[in-house]
């Protein structure tokens, strides 16, 4: 069965600290991995990655893909109060729904 | 605000009622989803649209939920009979819908917030 497991469940840290948030996975036939931040409500898209080894990056964001090893990270530096929020990893297989992990809680104290 | 939109934003209902909610996609996205979101857990599958065929519904969670979306365009998501245990956050989502589902980024609705007393 398809699995996703995101690392730490929470953690905190005050600004200008650097975070790395860890999502290993089994999926079947894997095809990509999406990451999103969901701050209240809505889950809002931070990055695909379908390569492995190749960094994505947005302002104080990146990521990377490790397909021989299954995992992914998120990297943020310089954490800022507004960087608060569940950071999920949703792997997806050959079919049409991506299985999300349980997301990791991060709290940015000023 | 040209997003996905959920209506309602919460809805409160006693056990025994059925309840209905309605997703509007971004506008000239083909493929729309429905997700269940529970405390402490990611959004979990539950179905499926390109355009008006539903092509998963395996993942709905009891014969008491169901889903159409009649035009291809909004989408209403029912349950039947509610539970306390299907309490939960209920998020759409839709995409753009040109090419495989698995590479597509899907962007999600604020949901609606049940509560059944």
């Amino acid at each position: 069965e398809d699995k996703v497991v995101q690392s730490p469940l929470s953690l905190v840290v005050h600004e200008g600290d650097t975070v790395t948030l860890n999502c290993s996975y089994e999926v079947t036939n894997f095809r990509s991995l999406l990451w999103y931040k969901q701050e209240k409500k809505a889950p809002t898209f931070l990055f695909m990655l379908t390569s492995s080894g190749i960094e994505k990056k947005s302002g104080r964001l990146s990521s990377i893909l490790d397909k021989k090893e299954l995992f992914s990270i998120l990297n943020i530096t310089a954490t800022q109060t507004g960087d608060s929020a569940i950071y999920l990893c949703a792997p997806r297989g050959n079919n049409n729904d991506m299985r999300f992990g349980a997301g990791t809680r991060l709290t940015v104290k000023p | 605000d040209t997003g996905v939109s959920q209506d309602p934003r919460h809805k409160i209902t006693k056990r025994g009622q059925n309840v209905t909610f309605r997703c509007d996609p971004i506008s000239e996205h083909n493929r729309l989803y429905w997700y269940r979101q529970t405390l402490g857990q990611g959004p979990e599958f539950l179905t499926y649209f390109q355009n008006e065929a539903q092509l998963e519904k395996s993942r709905l969670l009891s014969d008491r939920f169901s889903a159409e979306r009649p035009k291809g365009s909004f989408s209403t998501l029912e349950i039947q009979r509610t539970e306390q245990g299907d309490s939960a956050m209920y998020l759409c989502a839709s995409s753009l819908g040109l090419g495989a589902t698995t590479n597509e980024k899907l962007f999600f609705g604020s949901g609606t917030q049940l509560s059944v007393l």
